[in-house]
């Protein structure tokens, strides 16, 4: 199987300009999971999903940074406009409802650099 | 306030001894908990979890994990260490609030380099 599919693998966009990264998560996982990684602040959740819709927001950082889920099989994180402190490693997990399913499968994450 | 610590920021041991990487947590209620392994450039891979039963958790790698309740510990742990075990270990815990049960809180990391 597939697992947690991420892209662009790596995004290199000047400030103030829109980035989006997408993901798909693994067929039948029923949540699904933004985070982003730094050396500074190690790895924060921006926001999960369950059945396309959002759980938690509270990790998103400030209104630039938007995420939808039109359907089970895509999601989207938005930056708009994207600044420099916003580059990072942006991971996509997915997890499958039910006992024993919390578990999470990670994507191999997004590389955004913003100059 | 749940959370969890990871005490080592570093853990460095010669290949072929056992390797023991620490966590330990606080939570309300009875903890998940978790431990993922990330090799550089990669997302992170799960290796185990402990949800109830056996104190002692078998994962992927040959890694186990030993339940704790009295400690709060989940130490990761490994009894014979390869150089190819080198990376980034996170231990996580599941977090209880009503209506919001699947987040989990991450550790900030241990890396272990295993010398040949």
């Amino acid at each position: 199987d597939a697992g947690v599919i991420q892209s662009p693998r790596h995004e290199v966009t000047e400030m103030g300009q829109e980035v989006t990264l997408r993901c798909k998560p693994i067929s039948g996982h029923d949540y699904l999971f933004w985070y982003r990684q730094t050396m500074m602040r190690g790895l924060e959740l921006l926001i999960y999903f369950n059945n396309n819709v959002p759980i938690d927001d509270s990790g998103m950082p400030e209104d630039r940074f938007s995420a939808k889920m039109p359907n089970a099989s895509f999601s989207t994180l938005k930056i708009q406009p994207s600044e420099p402190r916003d580059s990072a490693v942006y991971f996509c997990a997915s997890s499958r409802s039910g006992t024993g399913g919390y578990e999470q499968y990670f994507g191999p994450g997004t590389r955004l650099t913003v100059t | 306030a749940q959370s969890v610590a990871q005490p080592e920021d570093q853990v460095n041991v010669a290949e072929g001894n056992p390797l023991t990487v620490k966590c330990t947590y606080s939570v309300s209620g009875n903890p998940y908990l978790f431990w993922y392994v990330q090799y550089p450039n990669r997302g992170l891979q799960f290796l185990l979890k402990y949800i109830t039963g056996d104190n002692l958790v078998k994962g992927s790698y040959g890694f186990e994990a030993e339940f704790n309740k009295s400690q709060t510990s989940f130490h990761l742990k490994k009894p014979s260490a390869l150089v190819s075990d080198s990376a980034l270990y996170f231990c996580a815990v599941r977090a209880f609030s009503a209506g919001n049960n699947r987040k989990l809180i991450w550790g900030l990391g241990t890396s272990l380099a295993v010398n040949p």
